[in-house]
């Protein structure tokens, strides 16, 4: 089983839809949580972190982690076209500064006009 | 944009040749990182560095070597290239000790005949 895991889609929405994202983990001891937003054959850019469990908000986007279901989930709320990317979410148990940033393979999404 | 430059962007080589790929950062980051990207494995860690001088291995390190002389430069180098090592190299940086806001280079993309 791998430690983390991530349905890659492809996930097609209209315009205006709220999309939602989601990995599932094994490892009890990953304490941060970050979506990453990658456009095509470009690199990742962060878009949320959490740590912990609970709720985060930042304009049309929210991270939730439930640390009790392994379970961590992005919304985007009003879906545009330029949301159209990949979303990779990852974690780690330290924060990633000793190397062991867990990444899922990715969600490719696509926000028809 | 954290000021993370890759080069060469693409390259195609020989089995069997030694390959460089370079990461030049000016934000002054103290923690640098290569990945590589493929289809149904996603973004894995190959080596990091924490500092001048201090480098370790990642998931995916067995043929790849590291050197870090200054702060702003991170060296991958590929001993003898494999067809197995064609895939997307990406570069990270990150300052704070956390880790987890890595900042991603454009990428680069090896491919091995």
């Amino acid at each position: 089983q791998k430690e983390v895991e991530q349905d890659p889609g492809p996930l097609s929405v209209p315009e205006g839809a709220i999309v939602s994202l989601n990995c599932t983990y094994s490892n009890s001891a990953f304490q941060y949580f970050m979506w990453y937003r990658q456009y095509s054959r470009k690199g990742p850019e962060l878009l949320m972190y959490t740590y912990s469990s609970g709720n985060k908000e930042d304009g049309r986007f929210t991270a939730q982690v439930d640390k009790s279901s392994k379970y961590i989930s992005l919304f985007i709320r009003d879906s545009q076209p330029s949301d159209s990317a990949t979303y990779l979410c990852a974690m780690s148990e330290d924060g990633g500064s000793q190397g062991n940033l867990i990444f899922g393979k990715g969600t490719k999404l696509s926000v028809k006009p | 944009d954290a000021g993370i430059t890759q080069s060469p962007r693409h390259k195609v080589t020989e089995t069997g040749t030694p390959v460089t790929l370079r990461c030049h950062q000016t934000e002054n980051h103290r923690y640098m990182y290569w990945y590589r990207q493929d289809p149904g494995h996603g973004l894995r860690l190959i080596h990091y560095s924490y500092g001048v001088k201090d480098t370790d291995k990642g998931e995916v390190s067995d043929g790849y070597s590291v050197s870090r002389s200054k702060t702003e430069d991170f060296l991958l180098t590929l001993e003898s290239a494999t067809s197995s090592q064609t895939s997307v190299y990406f570069c990270a940086t990150s300052i704070l000790a956390g880790g987890y806001e890595q900042y991603f280079g454009p990428g680069t993309r090896l491919t091995v005949t």
